[in-house]
């Protein structure tokens, strides 16, 4: 069984800018989630979905990260515009139901500078 | 509020020998989750080990126990017979549910050398 997918693997941006971050999930598992985890410290969750709707973005900041999940199946998180304090490694991971264990993804090391 | 306290931030250990990693929370619902994940220099969460609030036994998997006690709220990871492929970050996770499905609260890891 592969396991969550996530590209690209590393990425470099100066402030300002925008990226993107693509996340595949276990096949048939509708809950994905977001984190984001900044050197030294463990994961924070950022969103959750529930197949293609959001079921808890209360501490994504909003002014400059988004997310989708338009088919219930992949999905892609936006920074725009980067700050230097959003370099982070972002986590994905899904699991079969909200109540299951979360697998997680290689996770994406975004650097802004 | 959920919080969960890792206080080593490292720790060495001796090939073969057993290590304790710390992990204490404090949570007010009667009904959640401990878990342990071990992140190796990939960045890739692993699972480890999990133990339900109402679970009797400590859990255990292979070389890893969860020393499980509730009164004190802690959630230590044992792990015994350490091997050089053990280096890593681990860090300890609290599941609670709520109306979303499960939420996970991760502590800020230690990080555990093995020395050959």
């Amino acid at each position: 069984e592969a396991g969550v997918a996530q590209s690209p693997r590393y990425k470099i941006i100066e402030k300002r800018q925008s990226v993107a971050f693509w996340c595949n999930p276990i096949s048939g598992h509708a809950t994905l989630y977001w984190y984001q985890q900044i050197l030294g410290q463990g994961p924070k969750l950022l969103i959750q979905f529930q197949n293609n709707g959001v079921v808890d973005d209360s501490q994504l900041p909003k002014d400059r990260f988004s997310a989708e999940r338009l088919k219930g199946v992949d999905s892609t998180l936006k920074i725009q515009p980067a700050k230097l304090e959003d370099s982070a490694v972002y986590l994905c991971a899904s699991s079969f139901d909200s109540y299951n264990e979360q697998f997680f993804g290689p996770g994406t090391r975004l650097t802004v500078l | 509020a959920q919080k969960i306290t890792q206080t080593q931030p490292g720790m060495f250990v001796q090939e073969k020998e057993a290590v304790t990693l710390d992990c204490t929370y404090d949570t007010s619902d009667q009904s959640y989750g401990l878990f342990w994940y071990k992140q190796p220099s990939s960045g890739e969460m692993i699972f480890l080990i999990y133990q339900g609030s109402y679970d009797e036994q400590n859990a255990t998997e292979g070389r890893y126990s969860l020393n499980f006690q509730k009164a004190r709220k802690s959630a230590n990871l044992v792990i015994s017979a350490s091997q050089l492929g053990d280096s890593a970050m681990y860090f300890c996770a609290m599941r609670r549910y709520n109306n979303a499905g499960n939420m996970l609260t991760f502590g800020g890891g230690t990080r555990l050398m093995v020395k050959p």
